[in-house]
């Protein structure tokens, strides 16, 4: 079975761009998770999506988006770029949410904006 | 402010001995703990998780849980090199199911 994958691997944008980064769950999971890992700290949490609907949302601005889609898969859209915008961004998938949820990470998306 | 805190090391371990990686969280009603291993350029993957006090064993890997101290621990035993990696903690402590994430223990295994 194929685990969760991102598209596209590596990105490179300047400042003030858009980009759109794509994600596709583990088949049978229907929770989707994006998260922004800058080097040396742990991830940060923007947005899950359960059943094509928002269940939370990280502090991240409004310049960050996301959606699910019939399918389960997901996107993240950032908007208006930033140099701070430069990270790994980690989709992970899960069954259901829950407190016992455990995250299965694809290989994730390194943006750098230049 | 909900946190997590790790030392970040690193953590130089002799192979073969026994790597002690610790964390602490500061909400005292999170249910949920979990431990992460990355290793460099990859994604995090799942270890371990912990829900009730006291010690959980799989493999070679023990999680221990201690809520009244608000801590939680990750013993590897007979430590190899490939166990080289940094290791987070992550916990749920928000109704929301968000994980709060701790910063990462750097652990080398040293042959």
């Amino acid at each position: 079975d194929a685990g969760v994958t991102q598209s596209p691997t590596h990105l490179i944008k300047t400042r003030g761009q858009q980009v759109t980064l794509r994600c596709s769950p583990i088949s049978g999971h229907k929770s989707v998770s994006w998260y922004q890992q800058v080097l040396g700290q742990g991830p940060q949490f923007i947005f899950q999506y359960y059943e094509k609907e928002e269940r939370g949302r990280g502090n991240f601005p409004d310049r960050f988006s996301a959606r699910q889609f019939p399918n389960y898969s997901s996107e993240l859209n950032v908007n208006a770029l930033l140099l701070g915008d430069s990270a790994l961004y980690l989709c992970a998938s899960s069954a259901v949410p829950g407190t016992d949820e455990k995250l299965f990470f694809g290989s994730g998306t390194q943006l750098s904006v230049l | 402010q909900k946190e997590v805190e790790q030392n970040s090391g690193p953590l130089s371990v002799p192979e073969g001995a026994i790597a002690s990686l610790n964390c602490t969280y500061s909400d005292r009603g999170s249910q949920s703990f979990f431990w992460y291993r990355q290793y460099s350029g990859k994604s995090p993957e799942l270890i371990m998780s912990i829900y009730s006090n006291g010690d959980k064993e799989d493999g070679r890997f023990t999680a221990q849980l201690n809520k009244a101290s608000q801590y939680v621990s990750l013993l590897i035993r007979d430590s190899q090199p490939s166990d080289s990696a940094t290791y987070l903690c992550a916990v749920n402590m928000d109704s929301n199911y968000q994980l709060i994430w701790g910063a990462g223990t750097k652990l080398i295994i040293k042959p």
